[in-house]
This record gives C-alpha cells, structure tokens and sequence, in this order.
C-alpha cells in the first residue's frame, strides 16, 4: 500500500495564479483532510471530508477549495494564490479505531507563493 | 480557549542518553491525545494514542504518559539514537467533536553523535 501519497511535492506560483492540489489515499478510509503548517505553528485545518461528495470547512478555510469526487481522493483548490499561503500543505485520511479517529498523514506540498 | 503547548521548543542531546519532552493543554472535554514525530520534509507518524482512562503507553523506546487531572502529558525518548532527530508534536482531540485535533507546535530535537 502506498498510504497517502500527494501531488505535487513542491511548486513556486505567482500572486493571483490558480493551482490544485492533489491527495490520493488507498487504504479505503472514510475521512480526509487538509492541513497546513506554518513556522511556529501547530497544524491547522483547511477542509475535510467525511466522504465520497461531502465536504467541511476546518478552522482556516478562507482561499481554498475542495471536491472529494471519489472516495480515494480529496483535491485542494486555489483559485488566486496570495503570499499569505506559502506554506507546507499536508493531506491525512482517517478510519475510526474504537472511539478513536487514527489519522494518517502524505509527506507534504510545499508551496511558495511569490 | 483549546490549546496544547509544548515544551522545550528545542532540545540537543548526544547520542544514548534519555529525554523527556513536556506537553500541557487545556482542551475540554478531553477525549484522547497523541504524539506524532515528524521527519524533516515528512509528514507526521503517530507515535503512541492514549484516552484519559491511560497513564502510560509504549512504543519501542517512546514512553508516553498522560496526567488527566493535571492536563498534562510526556513523551520519554530512552537511549535515544540519531535517528530520533525530529520533531515531536503533541495532539489533543475534544472528546464532543472526536476528529477535530488540537496540535502542539511541536518540539525539535537533534540528537548528536
């Protein structure tokens, strides 16, 4: 299994460009989610899914987009990047273990928004 | 206010010895908390998982307990190897919304030779 994998690993983008996200996901988990991390921060939520065609909004959702289409996939959207989210981009997918959601994490987007 | 705050936010260690790193938070209800350690450029692994009924639980040579009462947690590092070089966050989940997780902002530690 590849886990949670995500697309692309790193990507340079001019203010007011568009770009998307991608995590894939193959363990057949219910949830996803969009975080980012910031220096000097803890992770912060963007959107999350509890499944396939069911998106949320988390605590930072301003800027972003999201669509679950398909229940392995979970895509982020910016539609006109600003500096304010340079950032490193994490996607995690979830299954319930007892009363416990155990989140699994993808080795991060970083972006750089000039 | 839910927070989770760590502490030292850096740590240096040779190589062998033990660690202890601190984690308070004030989240409530309380449902769970965690510790993840994050590589360089990785993404965070979970580590241990303890709800407030546990004191204690391993994972190879990471030690986490957890003080309910107090609100307070610690992640024991023993004989610690270069490999350990990470970041290590706390997490704290609230027990009415039991996916929505609350992140320390981690504590970095390098371990040298």
């Amino acid at each position: 299994n590849a886990g949670v994998t995500q697309t692309p690993k790193f990507r340079v983008l001019k203010t007011g460009q568009s770009m998307t996200l991608l995590c894939a996901q193959d363990m057949n988990h219910e949830y996803m989610y969009w975080y980012r991390q910031d220096p000097g921060m803890g992770l912060r939520l963007i959107h999350y899914s509890v499944g396939e065609g069911t998106t949320a909004k988390g605590e930072v959702p301003d800027g972003y987009n999201v669509s679950r289409l398909k229940k392995q996939n979970f895509l982020l959207g910016l539609e006109s990047a600003a500096p304010s989210q340079t950032s490193v981009y994490f996607c995690a997918s979830s299954f319930k273990r007892g009363r416990t959601y155990e989140q699994y994490f993808g080795p991060g987007t970083r972006l750089t928004v000039t | 206010k839910n927070q989770v705050e760590q502490s030292p936010q850096s740590l240096i260690i040779l190589e062998g010895k033990n660690c202890t790193l601190q984690c308070n938070y004030t989240v409530s209800p309380f449902s769970n908390l965690r510790w993840y350690k994050q590589d360089t450029g990785r993404g965070p692994v979970s580590l241990t998982i303890m709800t407030f009924s546990e004191n204690t639980k391993s994972n190879g040579r990471y030690t986490a307990t957890l003080d309910a009462d107090t609100k307070q947690s610690s992640l024991h590092i023993t004989a610690s190897q270069l490999s350990d070089s990470a970041s290590y966050i706390c997490v704290v989940s609230a027990a009415h919304n039991t996916d929505k997780l609350i992140f320390g902002t981690g504590t970095r530690l390098q371990v040298f030779p």
